[in-house]
């Protein structure tokens, strides 16, 4: 199986200033069909899960543009330039080169 | 509105069996592969397994922890998917999520909002 490592586990981040989650995998997560799906996801306290950033970079439908995603191979990354009092909660990277898909372990964003 | 909806958590003992549903709402689930990953309490997220769209050959694939206890499958003239769990265990307790790539490919950008399972002596 794929293992995805996120760092860190927690952030605490001042509102307006920038933060950055890394996921690392286990191995190469280029697909045969020469795609990355890697994505990142965001869980607010006692909602699922909800769709940030897909194969690698590409940000999903309404998510506002502070949230970029970068990377490549099997290092990957989440950043928020600045962060907002909503974006508070877990953020997960997910692998969906093969199966079983994996996530890493989350990242707890906070504010200072 | 396009949603997921999950029905038919509850509180089972070990041993048991418990069937979730997953009703798909604004659109058509035929065409779509749908995942269910689950969420034990205060941890993270754990991939459960994927069902294919019939017109792709209806693959269905598990987790190693639920392979054996739990089936997958879908009645796309009812626009749902089902996750039967028997054999359930302690370990079993999460809540349940439906989630599809309904715009995406390789991610999933729609998902119900989770049915509780209990597993408990």
């Amino acid at each position: 199986d794929i293992v995805m490592t996120q760092t860190p586990l927690s952030s605490l981040v001042t509102l307006g200033q920038p933060a950055s989650i890394s996921c690392r995998s286990s191995q190469s997560l280029v697909h045969s069909d020469g795609n990355t799906y890697l994505s990142w996801l965001q869980q607010r306290p006692g909602q699922p899960p909800r769709l940030l950033i897909y194969k690698i970079s590409n940000r999903f439908s309404g998510v506002p543009d502070r949230f970029s995603g970068s990377g490549a191979g099997t290092d990957f990354t989440l950043k928020i330039s600045r962060v907002e009092a909503e974006d508070v909660g877990v953020y997960y990277c997910m692998q969906a080169k093969e199966f079983p898909l994996t996530f890493g372990g989350g990242t707890k964003v906070e504010i200072k | 509105e396009v949603q997921l909806v999950e029905s038919g958590g509850g509180l089972e003992k070990p041993g048991g069996s418990l069937r979730l549903s997953c009703a798909a709402s604004g659109f058509s689930i035929s065409k779509a592969w749908v995942t269910w990953v689950r969420q034990a309490p205060g941890k993270g997220l754990e991939w459960v397994g994927r069902i294919k769209s019939k017109t792709d050959g209806g693959t269905i694939d598990y987790a190693a922890p639920v392979k054996g206890r739990f089936t997958i499958s879908r009645d796309d003239s009812k626009n749902t998917l089902y996750l039967q769990m028997n054999s359930l265990k302690t370990e079993d307790t999460a809540v349940y999520y439906c989630a599809t790539g309904a715009k995406v490919v390789g991610a999933f950008d729609l998902w119900g909002q989770g049915a509780m399972v209990s597993v408990s002596p």
